[in-house]
């Protein structure tokens, strides 16, 4: 596609319930890399892929949070168990990696995510 | 660990103008970027401007460029002749130099202009 893709764009759960978020990079770009918005706060780094491994995810709040990633694409991040205060604006980025453009991040929209 | 600290978090300036944004950052890092994103109501972060530490040359891009002050460890931007559509959230942001073998960023709190006509 032509940017970075999330979804859903918005999800309302209840407290305790898992939840799935969905993010689709650009196409060709072998890095990729979540992260947490709250209200008021800047942008806090959870865990970023090369490829389908993940060598920094230093940045996962606990172990309710995870993330996987499958053909070097797709990236699915699971919050298990939610809590009120995983309430957050959630925001992919993918970035290609070579000597000249690695450090340029391309972010998608997000998903809204409110637990009740 | 990396720290961005953006003190003002509301500025506002008439078309036309010209705004500086301040951002300050400590690290103890000799080898970095910096970088400007701004983000408007749709959520999506967009790259407005990069600074490689090593260059003494501040970067400009069109009517943004920066003022980056290596030893005060401060990178402010100037947005020149303002216009609506720069209204938005304004984030300074850090990478330590991707050798390092991370590529996190760490964002200051964003500052929010609003551009009145």
């Amino acid at each position: 596609g032509a940017g970075v893709s999330q979804s859903p764009s918005n999800k309302v759960t209840e407290k305790g319930k898992d939840v799935e978020l969905r993010c689709d990079p650009i196409s060709g770009h072998t890095a990729l890399y979540w992260y947490r918005q709250s209200l008021g706060q800047g942008l806090e780094f959870l865990i970023y892929f090369q490829g389908n491994s993940a060598p920094d995810k230093s940045g996962l709040p606990s172990d309710r949070f995870s993330a996987e990633r499958t053909g070097g694409s797709v990236s699915t991040l699971t919050i298990q168990r939610t809590q009120q205060e995983d309430s957050a604006v959630y925001l992919c980025a993918s970035s290609e990696i070579n000597r000249n453009t690695n450090e340029k991040l391309f972010f998608g929209s997000g998903t809204q995510l409110s637990v009740l | 660990a990396q720290t961005v600290t953006q003190s003002q978090p509301e500025m506002s300036v008439q078309e036309a103008e010209t705004v500086t944004l301040s951002c300050t950052y400590d690290t103890s890092e000799n080898n970095y970027y910096l970088f400007w994103y701004k983000q408007p109501p749709s959520r999506q972060m967009i790259l407005v401007i990069r600074q490689e530490a090593y260059k003494q040359q501040n970067a400009t891009e069109n009517r943004f460029s920066v003022n980056f002050q290596k030893a005060a460890k401060s990178f402010s931007l100037k947005i020149s002749d303002s216009q609506l559509g720069d209204t938005a959230m304004y984030f300074c942001a850090f990478m330590k130099h991707p050798g390092a073998g991370s590529y996190q960023l760490t964002f200051g709190k964003g500052t929010k202009l609003s551009v009145i006509p």
